[in-house]
């Protein structure tokens, strides 16, 4: 069974601080995700990765940037963290085969709050 | 770009009674998957339900049910025999079948109250 695992389930932070969220995933996923979940809003894409060393921008990466050393962890940096970033962020991995049966498989997120 | 939307911020329905979730999408691509995840307390992303765009046949699985309508980008999630487990978050969300990523686009979700 695929395993995302996320680093901290709880986290909380001062504002100016650089944060990082740490990922990882145990299939050899070559696609990583982090998404935004915000009550009202659903979940917002930040930024994904299809390869190590490569990311692209999702609909919200405005405040964020994202590492990708080694192709099991993905990890989201907070540069200057702000009370506006306080939320539950979601980390998600997918074989990057564009199958069908295969689907996206999320972690159980980190309640992040910035004060 | 493709947008999902969820009208039903939240709905109740009583234990082992029918409720119908909806969701509606826009995209311009003929060939894409659409989902329906759960997102109990535990905060845990369950896939509920998939079906693809160029199968006519609405997807079942075993209480769950789609009414997928590929004209007017309406893809409604029907519960059967509601349970008390059946309480959770549910979100829809949008896959393109082509390209590069596997990127999902979510609706606002759906807080679904189970009533005993």
């Amino acid at each position: 069974d695929v395993k995302v695992t996320q680093s901290s389930r709880y986290l909380v932070k001062r504002t100016g601080e650089k944060v990082f969220l740490e990922c990882v995933q145990d299939m050899d996923h070559e696609n990583m995700f982090w998404y935004r979940q915000d009550p009202g809003l659903g979940l917002r894409l930040i930024y994904f990765s299809y390869d190590v060393k490569m990311k692209e921008k999702g609909d919200i990466p405005e405040g964020y940037s994202v590492s990708r050393e080694k192709k099991e962890r993905f990890s989201l940096i907070l540069e200057s963290a702000s009370t506006n970033q306080t939320s539950m962020y979601l980390c998600a991995s997918s074989s990057g085969r564009l199958l069908y049966n295969s689907p996206i498989h999320f972690g159980n997120g980190t309640r992040l709050t910035v004060t | 770009a493709q947008t999902v939307t969820q009208s039903q911020p939240e709905m109740s329905v009583q234990e082992a009674e029918t409720v119908t979730l909806s969701c509606t999408y826009d995209t311009s691509e003929s060939d894409y998957y659409l989902f329906w995840y759960k997102q109990p307390p535990s905060r845990q992303m369950i896939l509920v339900i998939r079906q693809e765009a160029y199968k006519q046949q609405n997807a079942t699985e075993n209480r769950f049910s789609v009414n997928f309508q590929k004209a007017a980008k309406s893809f409604s999630l029907k519960i059967s025999d509601s349970q008390l487990g059946d309480a959770a978050m549910y979100f829809c969300a949008y896959r393109s079948a082509t390209g590069g990523s596997e990127k999902l686009v979510f609706g606002k979700g759906t807080k679904l109250t189970v009533n005993p």
